[in-house]
């Protein structure tokens, strides 16, 4: 079981460049989510997901989209990278049952110059 | 507007201390508050608080929520230099949407 994971570890964009984070999630949660986490900030949703083929924005959703064509994974996209979207960004999932809280995977930095 | 608020923003204690964070928060709705622990990666699970009063523990660390105060605390006894982390609290709002809004968290450092 490896629980939640996220493709890259690490990446450096240049303003105006695109690139898609990848999640992957190999315990059949229903929901997922997108959180960036910068210095002071605390962790903000970006987009969720609350099963295949469905997202929803957070929110912090501008610049980013997202998607979730299989329940397994959650992709988020940016068009073009910005400065301000320097951060770490953070992937969840979770079941659907109330009493269950989210897992996170571990972490993907990214910095736009 | 829906918020969490935590406290203090950071601390550094010596082991053997006690510690008290707090989270309160101002929700239209609440169902349940969240603490995580989070040390240089991924934040993992400490507790999940629904109802007032009823304390949760897990050895050294506890928690309880005052619905009443609209807050919580997480009391960590005999710290250790292994509990320096960020202390993360959230609040699932609104009920059932398994959306969750997080305070900005509490750095604690421990000294040996």
């Amino acid at each position: 079981n490896a629980g939640v994971t996220q493709t890259p570890k690490f990446r450096v964009l240049k303003t105006g460049q695109s690139m898609t984070l990848l999640c992957a999630q190999d315990m059949n949660h229903e929901y997922m989510y997108w959180y960036r986490q910068d210095p002071g900030m605390g962790l903000r949703l970006i987009h969720y997901s609350v099963g295949e083929g469905t997202t929803a924005k957070g929110e912090v959703p501008d610049g980013y989209n997202v998607s979730r064509l299989k329940k397994q994974n959650f992709l988020l996209g940016l068009e073009s990278a910005a400065p301000s979207q320097t951060s770490v960004y953070f992937c969840a999932s979770r079941p659907s049952g109330s009493t269950d809280t989210q897992y996170f995977g571990p972490g993907t930095r990214l910095t736009v110059l | 507007e829906d918020k969490v608020v935590q406290s203090p923003l950071s601390l550094v204690v010596h082991e053997g201390d006690t510690v008290t964070l707090n989270c309160s928060y101002e929700v239209t709705n609440f169902r349940s508050l969240l603490w995580y622990k989070q040390e240089k990666k991924a934040p993992t699970f400490l507790f999940m608080l629904t109802s007032s009063g009823i304390e949760k523990k897990s050895g050294r660390l506890s928690s309880i929520l005052d619905k009443k105060e609209l807050s919580s605390i997480l009391n960590i006894t005999a710290t250790q230099t292994g509990d320096s982390a960020i202390y993360l609290c959230a609040v699932e709002t609104p009920p059932g949407t398994y959306k969750y809004i997080f305070g900005t968290g509490t750095r604690l450092k421990v000294l040996a």
